[in-house]
């Protein structure tokens, strides 16, 4: 089983509204990711959680806010948004956060800001 | 000047075509290397993974990695209408302490029937 399971697969939201993004893997893997990734752009690194610990935060805007509850599960929740922060977001894991471990990737979360 | 660099396409080839697709960088530190295919509003797909210079087979697809060169590339034998998709490379480096995926643009391939 390779695989990362994303809830919902869209969501609009007002700019006042806050709303969770869900990621859940159950293949034992210890580094779990958020991605954002606009049309025909490469996917751009958010965050990085190791053993459930946050390891690297991209400098990404405080209206995002990531959790890791345990090591299956990932949720990246949102307040306050821009429309410019439409994007689909997606929910990466890996074995471990090293070198030599590739990642697995979600069907992402369609995010429309209206 | 990026540290990945991936010509984005499109690129179009008649079905049954062998298609290479390629990438290059800049920082040594690499020493992991991925290629994901990416259909439209989907998640990337992981194709191949490979660390040693040399070449990977696995089915129609071959990835070969020159470090010496900084070059990556993927093959794809008797490429199909299906294989239609953006594929991305990918490279992992630490970053203090802590490794990240960096990706290159992304090469928008189409297979025409």
């Amino acid at each position: 089983d390779t695989e990362v399971t994303q809830t919902p697969k869209h969501l609009v939201m007002g700019m006042t509204n806050k709303k969770s993004l869900k990621c859940e893997q159950h293949m034992g893997h210890r580094a779990m990711y958020w991605y954002k990734q606009k049309a025909k752009k490469p996917p751009e690194l958010m965050f990085v959680y190791s053993y459930e610990k946050l390891s690297i935060n991209e400098s990404v805007p405080s209206r995002f806010s990531p959790e890791c509850p345990n090591s299956s599960l990932l949720n990246l929740h949102l307040h306050a948004l821009q429309p410019e922060d439409s994007a689909l977001y997606l929910c990466a894991s890996s074995q471990r956060s090293g070198m030599n471990t590739e990642a697995f990737f979600g069907q992402g979360t369609r995010l429309t800001v209206v | 000047q990026k540290e990945v660099e991936q010509d984005p396409g499109p690129l179009s080839v008649p079905e049954g075509a062998i298609v290479s697709l390629n990438c290059t960088y800049s920082n040594s530190a690499f020493q992991y290397f991925m290629w994901y295919r990416q259909y439209s509003r989907k998640g990337p797909e992981l194709l191949m993974y490979t660390y040693s210079s040399g070449n990977k087979e696995d089915g129609r697809f071959t990835a070969q990695v020159d470090k010496s060169s900084k070059y990556i590339s993927l093959f794809i034998r008797d490429s199909q209408p299906s294989d239609s998709a953006t594929y991305l490379c990918a490279m992992t480096r630490s970053t203090s302490g802590t490794y990240k995926y960096i990706f290159g643009t992304g090469t928008r391939l189409k297979v025409l029937a």
